[in-house]
């Protein structure tokens, strides 16, 4: 079974550009979230969505959003890059009722 | 989501076992211990859970104390593959994704 994958591995913009990063769950998972890790802040909770609806949401500002297709499949957009924005961006998925399963993320950086 | 503690950074001798520390003090009654870790440059990777009794898999075991206010993981035959940060959390079983990861323990398996 294919794991979580995650499109763009890598991924340079500039301050001010947005940037849409692509998750695609493992196959009969519904729930995707995703997370930003840097080395300052460690891993921190963005969103999750469930059914194409969004569950849970972190502590981010609007510049970060996300969207879940039918197919479970998801986007996370950023707009309006800053440089602090440089992070390591995770997704992950699970079925309902069992621990999550982490992609090997997109490094985005923004310059 | 309770807060847990972790010591920085741990060595362990190849072969040996190595036995990483978590203490997680205020853990409500309903709240599971989940235990993550993190190659170099891959997403964090699943372990193993528990809630009260000690658990055991083909990658780990878990000891929970009976007060259930510290656990141990134990990886009983370290390899250089192991070396990794280690994540303690602890959470309701698989309510939300919202999940807090502190700093974890950077663990040096030594040749």
């Amino acid at each position: 079974k294919a794991g979580v994958t995650q499109t763009p591995r890598y991924l340079i913009k500039t301050r001010g550009q947005q940037v849409t990063l692509s998750c695609s769950p493992i196959s009969g998972h519904r729930s995707v979230s995703w997370y930003q890790q840097t080395p300052g802040q460690g891993l921190q909770f963005l969103f999750e969505y469930f059914s194409e609806t969004q569950r849970n949401k972190g502590n981010f500002p609007g510049r970060f959003s996300g969207r879940q297709f039918s197919n479970s499949r998801s986007e996370m957009n950023v707009s309006t890059l800053e440089l602090g924005d440089s992070a390591l961006y995770l997704c992950a998925s699970r079925p309902e009722g069992a621990p999550l399963h982490f992609g090997n993320g997109t490094r985005l950086t923004v310059t | 989501d309770a807060k847990t503690t972790q010591p920085p950074s741990m060595d362990c001798a190849e072969g040996r076992a190595a036995n990483l520390p978590c203490n997680h003090s205020t853990i409500s009654g309903n709240e599971y211990v989940y235990w993550y870790r993190q190659i170099h440059s891959q997403g964090p990777q699943y372990i193993i859970h528990g809630l009260k009794n000690n658990e055991t898999n083909e990658m780990a075991s878990l000891i929970i104390t009976e007060d259930r206010k510290s656990s141990t993981l134990i990886l009983p035959h370290a390899t250089l593959r192991d070396t990794a940060v280690y994540y303690c959390i602890v959470r309701v079983a698989n309510r939300d994704d919202k999940i807090i990861f502190g700093k974890g323990t950077r663990l040096h398996i030594l040749p």
